[in-house]
């Protein structure tokens, strides 16, 4: 199926642990983003990728690094999580970095003790 | 910097009612507009955009106006079903980027 995909779908870690978020998709498109929805359901944009290269970077701490090996993938990672770092990330994607529809992924889910 | 005010939730309807999520915004330039929808468990969806003043967008029942008078993007339904339960966000982008400004969201929840 066509879609943007991320794995995995929950996270479950303890605080000052290292974790990895990856996003994937299949349908040809150049920009990709993250996204960080909070427990209010309030989402804000974190990072955005046109053909590799980083073109959006919010004001997120620097324990956040997203990573794009190509066009097709965004990863994210976190170093020594937080407990306000509990929430849901969206990897999103669409064709060119202007105003076109962005596909989101499923969400993941992460909880830090 | 830009921003998006939406109604807050929920907003409980029984089927068949007349829905309307308010939007307001406020932008450098002139934004396009959106409205995505969040089922359950799911990642966000298009519904519908407008990408300039008095453009009306469409899909699945549902209508919005780009209103540049009165900054608005209010999203209609004339009658909403079970199936429409979700939480739906308003949201802009401006400039030559295509990073989204949301709005805080709005949890609909329809009961038959």
């Amino acid at each position: 199926d066509t879609a943007v995909s991320q794995t995995p779908k929950y996270l479950v870690t303890q605080m000052g642990n290292d974790k990895s978020i990856k996003c994937e998709q299949n349908l040809g498109h150049d920009t990709m983003y993250w996204y960080k929805q909070d427990s209010k359901k309030f989402l804000k944009i974190m990072f955005s990728y046109n053909n590799k290269e980083l073109i959006i970077n919010e004001t997120v701490p620097n324990r956040f690094s997203p990573k794009s090996p190509d066009k097709a993938h965004l990863n994210l990672h976190i170093n020594s999580l937080e407990l306000g770092d509990s929430a849901v990330y969206f990897c999103a994607s669409s064709q060119g970095a202007r105003v076109n529809e962005q596909f989101f992924g499923p969400g993941t889910r992460l909880t830090v003790l | 910097g830009d921003s998006v005010t939406q109604m807050e939730g929920p907003v409980t309807l029984s089927e068949e009612a007349f829905l309307t999520i308010n939007c307001t915004y406020t932008a450098t330039g002139y934004p396009s507009l959106f409205w995505y929808v969040q089922y359950p468990g799911e990642g966000l969806q298009l519904l519908l955009k407008a990408t300039k003043a008095d453009d009306k967008g469409s899909n699945k029942g549902f209508e919005a106006t780009y209103r540049k008078e009165t900054t608005s993007f209010h999203l209609e339904k004339g009658s909403v079903q079970v199936s429409d339960s979700a939480v739906y966000f308003c949201a802009l982008t401006t400039g030559g980027g295509n990073k989204l400004t949301f709005g805080t969201g709005t949890q609909l929840k329809v009961e038959l």
